[in-house]
């Protein structure tokens, strides 16, 4: 079947340390997101991606960095800089052009200890 | 990207027929709307989505009035299962990136 597959879906960090979410996705779609949801608010956009080897910032990318070498992956990284780190990460993918929609992984649940 | 205002939380009975509504002011000729429906330490999953007129699925129907300014999810007879948090979101398919902003929500909590 095809989807999005995000993992660790629960991971801890200590202060100081970056960590590395990943994602991936077999749908073949073109663009792929970060979003950050912290307890009971909206989504909010980091980075997204629209072609390999291009990705663009969104609202909230500091502290945050990204690749995306492959189609099918882009990973996204939690650097020491973003002091408030804690909070549910989804990754999303969707046709660039026509008629769309968001297809959203699982989702990874970031704490630091 | 066109800003949606939509009620922050409501409550129903199993059942019932819901309806949340969006209004969207500032929506854009080329602009599609867009519901998604998220549980609890999940991702967003598309419910429907429409341009104009009444669109409906197996899930739900939504309906748009002619000036395109507003936008009405309904749920048919809805059960426990259904609380969860909807979406609505405005864009443009053909907008660089896609990029979808996802405000609050409706937290809609529905009782026995």
């Amino acid at each position: 079947d095809g989807g999005i597959t995000q993992s660790p879906k629960y991971l801890f960090r200590k202060e100081g340390q970056n960590v590395t979410l990943s994602c991936e996705q077999n749908l073949n779609h073109d663009a792929m997101y970060w979003y950050r949801q912290d307890p009971g608010q909206g989504l909010r956009l980091i980075y997204y991606s629209q072609i390999v080897n291009d990705f663009q910032k969104g609202d909230i990318a500091e502290g945050y960095s990204v690749s995306r070498e492959k189609k099918e992956s882009f990973p996204l990284t939690v650097t020491s800089a973003q002091k408030n780190p804690t909070a549910f990460y989804l990754c999303a993918s969707s046709i660039v052009s026509g008629t769309y929609g968001y297809t959203f992984g699982s989702g990874t649940r970031l704490t630091v200890v | 990207l066109a800003k949606t205002t939509q009620p922050i939380s409501m409550d129903s009975y199993e059942g019932q027929e819901v309806n949340i509504t969006c209004s969207h002011n500032n929506i854009a000729t080329n602009d599609y709307i867009t519901w998604y429906q998220q549980f609890p330490s999940q991702g967003p999953r598309f419910i429907i989505q429409g341009y104009k007129t009444k669109v409906t699925n197996e899930v739900a129907s939504l309906f748009i009035p002619a000036d395109r300014k507003s936008s009405t999810l309904s749920l048919p007879r809805v059960s426990l299962s259904d609380t969860a948090v909807y979406y609505c979101l405005v864009g443009d398919s053909n907008n660089a990136g896609n990029m979808l902003t996802f405000g609050g929500g409706t937290r809609l909590m529905v009782k026995p």
